[in-house]
């Protein structure tokens, strides 16, 4: 069956602008979550949403915000971007127990100039 | 806040030898799992551990839980240079994860 799919995998942006990053979660999974992941702060968690909701979030701005559509598909948005945005954004899908796991998508690689 | 330590951060091993990766968790939590990631890729999952005393075993690494000391290890037996790459652990936490700070590790010939 098809994996996480993430796109686009590689961005370049200014700083100032927004930019949304899209993840497809594996067929019938219904959590998608996602992480940043820089080498001096790791993977740190942004947020989670299952169902069109968004159930956790960590301690990120409000300049980053996401959502989830009827088809599990997720977006996530940063606005008036910051040279420290530049990062490997990572999306995980998993069912509804995370019993199983979580599937990772290859990311997008923001760069922010 | 939950953390997660992980330890050591920087492994260098011989091919051939044994080694154990430790990562301890500040809050009780009955979920716990172990990925790699090669560089420049994603992360891939190699274990999920449910339950206190879990043991799970895939090729040459090992890994296993004990809740009640909040202490998962990642074992690796006879290292080969195709497992050199970053392991991280994560706890499970309010419906998702929260990550260790992973440990880089480089198995030399």
């Amino acid at each position: 069956k098809a994996g996480v799919t993430q796109t686009p995998r590689y961005l370049i942006k200014t700083r100032g602008q927004q930019v949304t990053l899209s993840c497809s979660p594996i067929s019938g999974h219904r959590s998608v979550s996602w992480y940043q992941q820089t080498p001096g702060q790791g993977l740190q968690f942004l947020f989670e949403y299952f169902s069109e909701t968004q159930r956790n979030k960590g301690n990120f701005p409000g300049r980053f915000s996401g959502r989830q559509f009827s088809n599990s598909r997720s977006e996530m948005n940063v606005s008036t971007l910051e040279l420290g945005d530049s990062a490997l954004y990572l999306c995980a899908s998993s069912s509804s127990t995370p019993n199983y796991g979580y599937t990772f998508g290859s990311g997008t690689r923001l760069t922010v100039v | 806040e939950l953390k997660v330590e992980q330890n050591p951060l920087f492994l260098s091993m011989q091919e051939g030898k044994n080694y154990t990766i430790y990562c301890n968790y500040s809050t009780t939590s009955d979920r716990l799992y172990w990925y790699r990631q090669d560089p420049g890729k994603s992360l891939e999952s190699l274990f999920v551990l449910l339950s206190n005393g879990a043991v799970k075993q895939e090729g040459r690494l090992m890994a296993s839980l004990d809740t009640k000391a909040r202490l998962s290890t990642l074992h690796i037996t006879a290292a080969v240079h195709d497992l050199s790459a970053t392991y991280f652990c994560a706890v499970g936490w309010n419906n998702d994860m929260r990550f260790g700070a992973g440990t880089r590790l480089t198995v030399k010939p």
